[in-house]
């Protein structure tokens, strides 16, 4: 086990709408990244924040959004959802451990948007 | 801009014998590499990672990786296939230039045969 929990597990919405993911990592673990995977392919990055800041971000629209907090939980937040929104979100959280860090990931979220 | 390549979609092995999945990737800095396998329905599990040093990194589970650098590639190995390494398995590429964003490959999906 990662230590890295995510809410909720599955999740249904309709195009338009507004959801709210959430990730829970380690004490300790003070950077967090969002990658979301499309169905049959790769994770792609969607931002990373470190100490409550967002310090790196992917090719996605404003209308992803996140935010990290104190007791090392954060939270992606999605507006005006599309339908290519559907997919498993996951959360990696990692800590500062040497020159490179490992990135330990979450079980997902897997959204689907009809 | 990095990338990672995985040429193979599937890769079918008998139990007992070796197992080898393929990796390329490209990046402009210093290339740090990972490995990561996901079962059905779950998160990304973490391998191994090559920073520095060694060509031949040994991870979790027997599996173990060699780094190429004229080939530029990162293939993971396990000398005795099991049933249970079937799943999917995935090769990310960090750029030392470019922060600490992890670029996917597109996943090799694993069947050992019994």
């Amino acid at each position: 086990e990662t230590g890295v929990t995510q809410s909720p597990t599955h999740l249904i919405k309709t195009r338009g709408q507004q959801v709210t993911l959430r990730c829970s990592s380690q004490s300790g673990h003070n950077t967090v990244s969002w990658y979301q995977q499309a169905l049959g392919q790769g994770p792609q990055f969607i931002f990373q924040y470190y100490r409550e800041e967002e310090n790196g971000r992917g090719n996605f629209p404003p209308r992803f959004s996140g935010l990290q907090f104190p007791n090392y939980s954060s939270e992606l937040n999605v507006n005006a959802l599309e339908l290519d929104d559907s997919a498993l979100y996951l959360c990696a959280s990692s800590f500062p451990s040497g020159p490179v860090e490992t990135q330990y990931f979450g079980p997902g979220t897997r959204l689907l948007v009809l | 801009a990095q990338s990672v390549a995985q040429p193979e979609d599937q890769v079918n092995v008998a139990e007992g014998n070796p197992l080898t999945v393929k990796c390329t990737y490209s990046v402009s800095g210093n290339p740090y590499l990972f490995w990561y396998v996901q079962y059905p329905n779950r998160g990304l599990q973490f391998l191994l990672k090559y920073i520095t040093g060694d060509n031949l990194v040994k991870g979790s589970y027997g599996f173990e990786a060699e780094f190429n650098k004229s080939q530029t590639s990162f293939h993971l190995k396990k000398p005795s296939a099991l049933v249970s390494d079937s799943a999917l398995y995935f090769c990310a590429v960090r750029d030392g230039a470019a922060g600490n964003k992890l670029t996917f490959g597109g996943g090799t999906r694993v069947l050992v045969k019994p």
